[in-house]
């Protein structure tokens, strides 16, 4: 079952613009929402995160908008650069040994 | 990268053959993952490791066994890898002990292709 659902697949901006990434969950047991940074040839890394008593959270350019209700929660890049291309993928969190299940990414390309 | 190291990095296999992956950590993490990256998948667990001997089964088990004899090795092997299992893998660890290890750290990852 596909407990996470990201978009867009694909995101096309320009320097500057604030590319938005959105996913959407279905279990309410989650307990923490992690954003991961994929560079072609690399492993993914942890971008920023949340958790779901908090409603927005802000690192540098990068900020995560949670709505608990809706059981959404989105990903914002301000001021984006072109070595903010990469591909970007959501995760939700459960269980005992905190397993991750991802979103299908969204490939993120900022032009110049 | 987290103190994670993945090998090898590149390997071709022919279907039918055994294959194991090794992932090896240096931070003395108690939790240990592993991963597959298909196109228009993510990532999706594989299995996943509690502590030394102690393992469970993720979402895409099937064709895989692992091992943890010790708390800095996890192998992932494919017993008989078939073309479907052609994927990039990837190793990751967490540890619940502090805030700053309570979330997983990838390592490099592993492009396996079975022929």
């Amino acid at each position: 079952q596909q407990q996470v659902k990201q978009s867009p697949q694909s995101l096309i901006v320009q320097k500057g613009g604030i590319p938005i990434i959105n996913c959407a969950y279905e279990n309410t047991a989650f307990d923490y929402f992690p954003w991961y940074q994929q560079f072609p040839g690399k492993g993914p890394a942890l971008l920023i995160a949340i958790r779901p008593d908090v409603s927005e959270k802000k690192e540098g350019r990068f900020t995560i908008s949670f709505n608990k209700s809706a059981k959404q929660f989105s990903l914002h890049i301000m001021d984006s650069q072109p070595g903010d291309s990469a591909t970007y993928f959501c995760a939700v969190r459960s269980g005992s040994a905190r397993q991750l299940t991802f979103g299908s990414g969204t490939q993120l390309t900022v032009l110049p | 990268d987290a103190g994670i190291t993945q090998s090898p990095r590149h390997k071709v296999t022919e279907t039918g053959t055994p294959v194991t992956l090794r992932c090896h950590q240096t931070e003395n993490h108690r939790y240990m993952y592993w991963y597959r990256q298909d196109p228009g998948h993510g990532l999706r667990l594989i299995h996943y490791s509690y502590g030394v001997k102690d393992t469970d089964k993720g979402e895409v088990s099937d064709g895989y066994s692992v091992s943890r004899s010790k708390t800095e090795d996890f192998l992932l092997t494919l017993e008989s890898a078939t073309s479907s299992q052609t994927s990039v893998y990837f190793c990751a660890i967490s540890d619940p002990g502090k805030p700053s290890t309570d979330t997983q750290y990838f390592g490099p990852g592993t492009r396996l292709t079975v022929l």
